[in-house]
C-alpha cells in the first residue's frame, strides 16, 4: 500500500521562475493538506483540499501561491515567481475521510526548493 | 495562538541510553497531540498520538509519551535507544476543533554506535 507520493523530492528554481510540486495521496484518501517547513522552523499549515475544493486556505501567502486538488490526478501546489524566500521543504498529508481533528494525517517526503 | 516548542534540537545518545525529548505548547483548550519521526530520506511518520483518555501513550518501536496537563506537556520518552533511531522527531498539536497541525521545530537525534 503506496504511502504519500511526492515529487519532485528537489526542486531548483532561478528567482522569477514558476515552481509545481505534485502530491499524489494514498489510495483512498480524498483530503490533502500542505504544510511548509522553513529553515529552522517547525512545519505550518498552508492549505486544506478535498477533491475540486479548496477547504481552507488560510495558511497560503496571499500572492503567488495556489493549490489545486482536480478529480483526476494528483494535487499541486503553484508557486509564481519564486523568491529565495520560498526556499522551504513542503510537505503533503492526506487523510481518509471527514478531515476531522481526530483524523490522522499522513505526510509524503517532501519537496525541498531551492531558489537560486 | 496556539505553539509548539520542542527545547532540545540536537540530542546526541550513545545507544542503550534512555531517551526523553521535551515538547510544550501553549493553548488553553482542547488538544489532540502527536510525536512524528523523520528517518533520513523518509517521509514523517506517526509514532503515537494523544487524543482522551490514559495520558500514558504508547506508540511503535518501543515509545511512548505522557500527557501532563498542568505543565502542557508531551515529552516523547524511550528507555533504551537504538543506533536505527537516529531520526528527526517533531512534536505537533491540533485544536481539538480543526485539522490543522501546529508542529515544533523538530529534534535531531543522533545515536552512536
Amino acid at each position: 500500500n503506496a504511502g504519500v507520493m511526492q515529487n519532485p523530492r528537489h526542486l531548483v528554481r532561478r528567482r522569477g521562475q514558476e515552481a509545481r510540486l505534485r502530491c499524489s495521496p494514498m489510495k483512498g484518501h480524498s483530503h490533502v493538506y500542505w504544510y511548509r517547513q522553513l529553515p529552522e522552523e517547525g512545519l505550518k499549515f498552508m492549505v486544506y483540499l478535498q477533491k475540486e475544493n479548496i477547504i481552507d486556505e488560510s495558511g497560503m501567502p496571499k500572492e503567488r501561491f495556489s493549490a489545486e486538488f482536480p478529480k483526476e490526478g494528483p494535487s499541486i501546489l503553484r508557486i509564481q515567481q519564486v523568491v529565495r524566500g520560498d526556499s522551504a521543504a513542503y510537505f503533503c498529508a492526506s487523510s481518509p475521510s471527514s478531515g476531522g481533528a481526530r483524523e490522522t494525517q499522513y505526510f509524503g517526503p517532501g519537496t525541498r526548493l531551492l531558489v537560486l | 495562538a496556539q505553539s509548539v516548542s520542542q527545547h532540545n534540537h540536537h540530542v546526541i545518545l550513545s545507544e542503550a541510553a534512555s531517551l526523553e525529548l521535551g515538547c510544550n505548547y501553549s493553548y488553553g483548550g482542547t488538544v489532540n497531540l502527536f510525536w512524528y519521526v523523520q528517518y533520513p530520506g523518509q517521509h514523517l511518520q506517526l509514532l503515537l498520538k494523544y487524543f482522551s483518555g490514559d495520558p500514558l501513550v504508547k506508540g511503535i518501536k518501543g515509545f511512548e509519551a505522557e500527557f501532563i496537563k498542568s505543565k502542557f506537556s508531551f515529552n516523547l520518552r524511550k528507555p533504551s535507544v537504538q543506533w536505527s533511531d537516529t531520526a528527526e522527531y517533531f512534536c505537533a498539536v491540533n485544536d481539538a476543533g480543526t485539522y490543522k497541525y501546529i508542529f515544533g521545530t523538530g529534534t535531531r537525534l543522533k545515536v552512536l554506535a
